[in-house]
């Protein structure tokens, strides 16, 4: 059964700092793996998807890295703003499976 | 192009009763999804519907249950309801193309507050 965790399950950082953000899972049999955004109370905004095939993908300021053979993914976040404070979830797909395994997600609070 | 939808965005119902939340999937999009989000407990896939059919569901009890509609939208119906459940319950759509699941997208989701 695959279990994702991440950690920090907090992050309280000042702003303009660089963060990383980890996420390792349990099956390395993945199709692929998902970075969300969940602000309080609402959905999830898709950030980044990365393919098994896939080492990293970039965009804007967020790069998220793939280790499969290690199971491990990191969501890396250059100059934070407060405006990316918000919940950070790491979703897997198993490959041959159609949902979506989420960690329960780092809070990450970006102070002024 | 409009994302997608789900309704109503807040529910409050007391414990016996029935909830029927709704999804509207993006346009062109076959396949919906429900998952709930409790607290404490991380998101937990709750159902799968592609072309009008339950596909797969996750590990919940028969009470929860949903159907698919001809245009796609969804309904999630929780019958007798209990403390537990209430949570943030998102839906997400996707295409479904040759038997490979394109990425997922999420709606605002339903909070069901259950007393």
């Amino acid at each position: 059964k695959q279990e994702v965790t991440q950690i920090p399950a907090a992050l309280s950082v000042p702003e303009g700092e660089n963060l990383v953000l980890n996420c390792s899972f349990t099956d390395s049999a993945i199709y692929n793996l998902q970075w969300f955004r969940q602000d309080p109370g609402k959905g999830l905004t898709s950030l980044l998807l990365i393919q098994s095939s896939q080492r990293e993908q970039t965009s804007g300021r967020l790069n998220a890295s793939l280790d499969k053979s290690s199971g491990r993914s990191t969501l890396y976040i250059a100059a934070s703003q407060p405006g990316d404070s918000a919940t950070y979830l790491c979703a897997v797909r198993q490959g041959g499976s159609e949902k979506l395994v989420f960690g329960k997600g780092t809070k990450l609070t970006v102070n002024p | 192009e409009a994302g997608v939808t789900q309704s109503p965005t807040h529910l409050i119902k007391t414990r016996g009763q029935q909830a029927t939340l709704r999804c509207s999937p993006i346009s062109g999009h076959t396949s919906v999804y429900w998952y709930q989000q409790a607290l404490g407990l991380g998101l937990q896939f709750l159902l799968w519907y592609d072309e009008g059919e339950e596909r797969n569901r996750g590990n919940f009890p028969p009470r929860f249950s949903g159907r698919q509609f001809p245009n796609y939208s969804s309904e999630l119906n929780v019958n007798a309801l209990e403390l537990e459940d209430s949570a943030l319950y998102l839906c997400a759509s996707s295409l479904f193309l040759a038997m490979v699941q394109e990425t997922q997208y999420f709606g605002p989701g339903t909070r069901l507050l259950v007393l």
